[in-house]
């Protein structure tokens, strides 16, 4: 099946750092998302984004389809911005959704 | 507007147990899907529904059972509790007018002894 790899899988910062998440996808997916796991476990859409770059306040995400990744954007960092990111993608169009393992990232004051 | 609800936050139950989690939805969703996540890995879809009265496998169906008893509502039982069912299920829900953000509830922290 499918393989969704992260990187980094663990991601220390002060506050005020910018940082890059990145998701690589073995296979063409639809339906791209990033997601955020906040320290209380609630899961949180970032963005719905299958291809081209969006941005919301701090945080903005480029996907490249054809080369099969995507980027999240990270800047000025804040202490709430801790928890685990995670990228998923639907491979074969049935909004069913395959899940990598996540960034885990700690931002300290 | 409560988004997606799940109940019950946490529950233990013996081996062998059946038990039955809720979900229900106001966002007037089409699509509503059960996962697992399991410590330090991402999530799995076990089933997926994308309407009223229709349901369909994911990843890790093998245990489990799921109704869509209404636009509303995707319920996932477990007719005979395994340890290894030890885990977080998260429902989610979708817009299928294709290509749309799943919303996700926040959980049921679930531990079979």
């Amino acid at each position: 099946g499918i393989q969704v790899e992260q990187s980094p899988p663990d991601l220390i910062l002060q506050e005020g750092a910018n940082s890059t998440l990145r998701c690589n996808f073995s296979d063409s997916v639809n339906n791209l998302q990033w997601f955020h796991q906040n320290p209380w476990g609630q899961l949180i859409n970032l963005f719905y984004i299958p291809s081209g770059t969006k941005q919301n306040g701090r945080l903005s995400a480029t996907t490249v389809a054809t080369e099969r990744y995507s980027l999240l954007y990270i800047s000025s960092s804040q202490t709430t911005d801790s928890g685990v990111y995670f990228c998923a993608g639907d491979p074969y169009n049935t909004d069913k959704l395959i899940f990598g393992t996540g960034t885990r990232l700690q931002v300290f004051p | 507007n409560a988004g997606v609800t799940q109940t019950p936050k946490f529950q233990v139950l013996k081996t062998g147990q059946s038990m039955t989690l809720q979900c229900a939805q106001d966002m007037n969703h089409n699509s509503m899907y059960w996962y697992r996540q399991d410590p330090g890995m991402g999530l799995r879809l076990i089933y997926y529904s994308a309407s009223e009265g229709t349901t369909d496998k994911g990843e890790v169906p093998n245990g489990y059972n799921v109704s869509r008893l209404n636009k509303r509502e995707f319920s996932l039982r477990l007719e005979s509790a395994a340890p290894s069912q030890t885990s977080v299920y998260f429902c989610a829900s979708s817009d299928n007018r294709h290509n749309q953000p799943q919303h996700f509830g926040d959980g049921t922290r679930l531990s079979i002894l």
